[in-house]
This record gives structure tokens, C-alpha cells and sequence, in this order.
């Protein structure tokens, strides 16, 4: 069975400065996705940043960059330039791709991310 | 484009009782998927629909059900209701189970349920 770890239960930054956040996961698949969601006070779970397994380049949007290290199972989120809009709970999710294994995900325990001004 | 959208968003009920969540997906999504989500699990994944079957289920009693209309609007009701049920359930929506595609899923704001 797939797991994902996130190693940081909470984190924070200054406003304006840079932070990573950690995941590990482990699978026996070769191809997979990985995600950053993150969940805001209001509860809704917005996609960050998606990242597919047979892609080598790591993932960016905006002031979000992934550095993926498929070998190590390794996928952490770097925020650039914070800003208090992202202080949320951040999590780390897996979707295999296989034509049975649906649309479900794996999620990570979460990091809480505080953004102090 | 509407969102995915969760209906009631929060709802109190007592030991015994039973209670229905309603999702209603992005237009044009056919897959469905519900999670429970508590402090102490964490985000667990309950059950997938697709077209109508459930394709996945998690490790969840038979308490738990759900099914999916011909509209892919999803239901999921939690029978005999336990203290151990209070969580926030999420539904979220993707356009298709399988493929490449963007594979990302697509949340609700949530249902809070309470067991008092």
C-alpha cells in the first residue's frame, strides 16, 4: 500500500521569505501523481501544484516549485516570497495511475503553515 | 463553471441516527469520490463512483454507503451514527478515473458532521 509522509506537523515563515515543506511517500508503482493541496481556515481543498512521476522537470506555479527526487521518493513544496494569503494546512497527496486505481488519493499528514507578518 | 457543492454544510445528530450528505460534481465530471477527514485519521478515503458504480472503497464499515445518480450528483449516508463519526467529509469530483489527463481532483467545501 502506498503512504505518504509529511514529516513537519507545523512550520512558519516571515512574510516575504521562502519556506520548503516536506513529503516523502513510498510506492512500488513507476508512474504516478503527486500533489500539494491546500486547506485554508474556510476548509476547502485547493490544488497547489501537481507534479506526474514520468515528468524529470520539477513542477512550478507562480511562487510554488516542487523539487521532486523520484529515486529518494522525495517531494517537497517551496513557497517564494510568502505572503499571508497562504498560511493554511498544507498536504502532500499520491494518486496512482493505473486504469483500476480510480481517482483515489493518499494524503499526507499535513503541515500547518503559519505566515507571520 | 460552479464549483463542486456540498449540501448541508454542517449538521448536528445524536447516537443512533442516521444522515445523508449530498455532492453535487463540476459539470461534466463523472467521478465522485468521498473522504473523511478528522484530527485524530487525518483525510481517509471513503468510497469512488463512476458512472453509477462504485469503483474504490476504503476501510470503512458497512455503515458507511454511498451511491451515484445518472447526473453524477453523489449521496453518502452513515447508518447507525457513532461519536466516532464527527468529521468534516469532503466530496471532490475529477473529470475522468483513468488516463493521464490532469489527474487532479476537484474539493467541496465540506460537510461538518457532529455526533452528539
Amino acid at each position: 500500500a502506498q503512504t505518504v509522509t509529511q514529516s513537519q506537523p507545523e512550520m512558519s515563515v516571515q512574510e516575504a521569505e521562502t519556506v520548503t515543506l516536506s513529503c516523502t511517500y513510498d510506492t512500488s508503482e513507476s508512474d504516478y501523481y503527486l500533489f500539494w493541496y491546500k486547506q485554508p481556515p474556510s476548509r476547502q481543498m485547493i490544488l497547489v501544484i501537481r507534479q506526474e512521476a514520468y515528468k524529470q522537470q520539477n513542477a512550478t506555479e507562480n511562487r510554488f516549485s516542487v523539487n521532486f527526487q523520484k529515486a529518494a521518493k522525495s517531494f517537497s513544496l517551496k513557497i517564494s516570497d510568502s505572503q499571508l494569503g497562504d498560511a493554511a494546512m498544507y498536504f502532500c497527496a499520491y494518486r496512482r495511475l493505473r486504469e483500476t486505481s480510480g481517482s483515489r488519493l493518499t494524503f499526507g499528514e499535513g503541515t500547518q503553515l503559519t505566515v507571520n507578518p | 463553471k460552479a464549483g463542486v457543492t456540498q449540501t448541508p454544510r454542517y449538521l448536528i445528530k445524536t447516537r443512533g441516527q442516521q444522515v445523508t450528505l449530498s455532492c453535487s460534481p463540476i459539470s461534466g465530471h463523472r467521478s465522485v469520490s468521498w473522504y473523511q477527514q478528522t484530527p485524530g485519521q487525518g483525510l481517509q478515503f471513503l468510497f469512488e463512483y463512476f458512472s453509477e458504480t462504485q469503483r474504490n472503497k476504503g476501510n470503512f464499515p458497512g455503515r458507511f454507503s454511498g451511491r451515484q445518480f445518472s447526473n453524477s450528483r453523489s449521496e453518502m449516508n452513515v447508518s447507525t451514527l457513532e461519536l466516532g463519526d464527527s468529521a468534516l467529509y469532503l466530496c471532490a469530483s475529477s473529470l475522468t478515473r483513468q488516463g493521464r489527463g490532469t489527474g487532479e481532483l476537484f474539493f467541496g467545501e465540506g460537510s461538518r458532521l457532529t455526533v452528539l
